[in-house]
């Protein structure tokens, strides 16, 4: 298993401001995911976070917006820009670990964000 | 695209009851397919999985089967305990090593 570990685990923003989430990983590896998943609603992939590279991100999501950063093998982080009440979810950061192409993943317990 | 879609909860069950909570899906390709479990207040985390047809992933008395002619993977177990509560996804990857996750199914279990 991988140990990951999110900063922060929660926190209430004001419209309009940008929040950094942290994503700390307990071992080296070479692809790390971030999710979101709205209240009530299931988890959706924001981007694919490799290292050396910019982010791939999904259809609906853009790097202005979750702009990523991924310095080393074991880190990375999703800043959430210009916060809107719509942004308010929990944030995921995510690892695969086993065989190459198994799928799967292991999981941050989430940054909830409440913007006000 | 790929999706996935999970019966709508919540599910209520008394203690000791059988549990189905149904997935299918629609994907390019053969997936893989998995079930995973959020506790309340804890991370999502693997249940099971299966990588090809008619494989059955298994883990801690839940079952689900691969079966491509219908292309479902239902989740089953014999006897759901309290500590069985939490919400379960059914969730599929082509290859991408990144996830479509189901809606969510909330399960409830009553002593």
């Amino acid at each position: 298993s991988a140990v990951i570990s999110q900063k922060p685990s929660r926190d209430i923003c004001q419209r309009g401001t940008s929040l950094t989430i942290q994503c700390q990983v307990d071992s080296q590896v070479t692809m790390m995911f971030w999710y979101r998943q709205q209240p009530g609603q299931s988890l959706t992939l924001i981007a694919t976070a490799n290292q050396g590279s910019e982010a791939t991100y999904e259809s609906g999501f853009v790097i202005d917006k979750f702009p990523i950063s991924r310095p080393n093998l074991t880190f990375s982080t999703l800043t959430v820009s210009n916060m809107s009440p719509e942004d308010s979810s929990i944030y995921l950061c995510s690892v695969e670990r086993g065989a190459l192409g198994t799928g799967e993943l292991f999981f941050g317990e989430g940054s909830r964000l409440t913007v006000l | 695209g790929n999706s996935v879609t999970q019966m709508e909860g919540p599910v209520t069950l008394s203690e000791e009851a059988f549990l189905t909570i149904n997935c299918t899906y629609t994907a390019t390709g053969y997936p893989s397919l998995f079930w995973y479990v959020q506790y309340p207040g804890e991370g999502l985390q693997l249940l099971l999985k299966a990588t090809k047809a008619d494989d059955k992933g298994s883990n801690k008395g839940f079952e689900a089967t691969y079966r491509k002619e219908t292309t479902s993977f239902h989740l089953e177990k014999g006897s759901v305990q309290v500590s069985d509560s939490a919400v379960y996804f059914c969730a599929l990857d082509t290859g991408r090593r990144a996830l479509t996750f189901g809606s969510g199914t909330r399960l409830q279990v009553q002593p």
